[in-house]
């Protein structure tokens, strides 16, 4: 069964200390994964999209890295405004698009 | 700016008293999903679009349909909703199947928060 799972649920960070974000995942056929930024109450913000193992992408503070079990998201000095839940989700085998996604790791950036 | 767009953004219903939800689209996409994320919980998809071709989830109940009258729009209908049927539902939409790299990625829309009372 497909499946992703993140770690840790929930992180506290002062503002300027790194850290990364787990994304681990089971899947037959792995077609891309991808991070997403959520805020409370609104729909996930597409951040990167990762296709093969050893692929890196960056954007401002974020650092994604791909491995044939896990990915990361490394965040390097965040900011408050970094703080959101950050999804991980899988896109499997099969030609629908049907994305799986873990629980979320819900990102504190204090000042 | 092309996006997509949700209406309401908020909806509260009684128990068993149909609601639809609408989602729109100015990215002129061929792909269109409507998930349901319950609180503290994953975003899970019950069911998407491709053109016309509507494609359910397995699991997905009966009580929930939905309609594609053209490229823009898409509608959820929530037939007999239950409590359990609280949750912000997201619509989301993608150029394509996967395949073709920069086809799959999928947008999101701002969701809608529905209550059932």
């Amino acid at each position: 069964e497909d499946q992703v799972t993140q770690s840790p649920e929930a992180l506290r960070l002062q503002e300027g200390e790194s850290s990364s974000l787990n994304c681990s995942y089971t899947v037959s056929g792995l077609r891309g994964l991808f991070w997403y930024r959520q805020d409370p109450g609104k729909g996930p913000e597409f951040l990167f999209t990762l296709y093969s193992a050893g692929e890196e992408k960056e954007k401002e503070r974020l650092k994604a890295t791909l491995t044939k079990k896990e990915s990361f998201l490394h965040i390097t000095a965040p900011k408050p405004e970094d703080s959101a839940t950050y999804l991980c989700a899988v896109q499997a085998g099969g030609n629908t698009g049907k994305l799986i996604f873990g629980q979320g790791t819900t990102l504190q950036v204090k000042p | 700016d092309a996006m997509v767009i949700q209406n309401p953004r908020y909806q509260v219903t009684q128990f068993g008293k149909p609601v639809t939800l609408s989602c729109s689209q100015t990215l002129n996409h061929n792909v269109m999903y409507w998930y349901q994320q319950k609180s503290s919980q994953a975003p899970k998809l019950l069911f998407h679009y491709y053109d016309k071709d509507f494609n359910n989830e397995a699991d997905t109940p009966d009580n929930f349909q939905s309609r594609r009258p053209n490229t823009s729009f898409c509608f959820l209908d929530i037939r007999s909703p239950g409590l359990g049927d609280a949750a912000m539902y997201l619509c989301a939409t993608s150029r394509g199947y996967p395949g073709t790299v920069g086809y799959n990625e999928q947008f999101f829309g701002p969701g809608t928060r529905l209550t059932v009372l």
